[in-house]
């Protein structure tokens, strides 16, 4: 059965330090999609990034950057150099290709950055 | 171009009423996702659509709720004889296609049973 843990609940910094938010998952499938998602206090849900079981590229997009590792199941996401609109709810997903055709999500790391 | 829209974006209901909860996707997106999100949590899946098939409904909690895209774009979730416990965020998403693609989500329906 798919699962993503978030070990992380809360995560407070101070601005400008970088943070790490993990993720590791659970998954049978060879094809899988991991996914990052943010939750401002606003409520909507934004869509970061997607990468697929065989990409295992490290991304980097501005001051976001992913790190996907399949031999530790993990997915991880850092914010350089964090700033205060960076302050949300962080949620990491993951979809399977033959299995059940939706997103699992973790529990969520809430990241406060303080000025 | 828009983005998913739900309506109504909150609705407090008496206990035991139905409510109807409605997606309308972005245009030209094959699939259709519901999520509940409860406080302080990450989305839970309920059930989706390719086209007007409905796929799987194995999140739907019980028989009180129900789904359908009868045309392959709206979507209307309901929920019979509400009860307080099924008070939560409920999100809509859709896709291009299914697992392989990003979902975009709408910005949720507050339902509070009274």
């Amino acid at each position: 059965a798919q699962k993503v843990t978030q070990a992380q609940t809360e995560i407070s910094v101070v601005e400008k330090e970088d943070v790490t938010l993990d993720c590791v998952y659970e998954t049978r499938d060879t094809t899988y999609y991991l996914f990052w998602y943010k939750q401002p206090p606003s409520g909507e849900l934004v869509f970061l990034i997607r990468r697929n079981s065989f990409d295992e590229q490290n991304e980097i997009s501005g001051r976001y950057s992913w790190n996907f590792q399949k031999s530790t199941s993990s997915f991880n996401f850092t914010i350089t150099a964090s700033q205060v609109v960076d302050s949300a709810v962080y949620f990491c997903a993951l979809s399977e290709d033959q299995g059940a055709q939706k997103l699992v999500f973790g529990q969520g790391t809430r990241l406060t950055i303080n000025p | 171009g828009a983005g998913v829209s739900q309506s109504p974006r909150y609705k407090v209901t008496k206990r035991g009423q139905d409510v109807a909860l409605r997606c309308d996707p972005i245009s030209g997106h094959v699939s259709l996702y519901w999520y509940r999100q409860a406080l302080g949590q990450g989305p839970e899946f309920l059930t989706y659509f390719n086209y007007e098939a409905q796929q799987d409904k194995s999140g739907l909690p019980n028989d009180r709720f129900s789904a359908e895209r009868p045309e392959g774009s709206i979507s209307t979730l309901t929920i019979q004889r509400t009860e307080q416990r099924d008070s939560a965020m409920y999100r809509c998403a859709s896709s291009l296609a299914s697992a392989a693609y990003e979902q975009y989500f709408g910005p949720g329906t507050r339902l509070t049973v009274t």
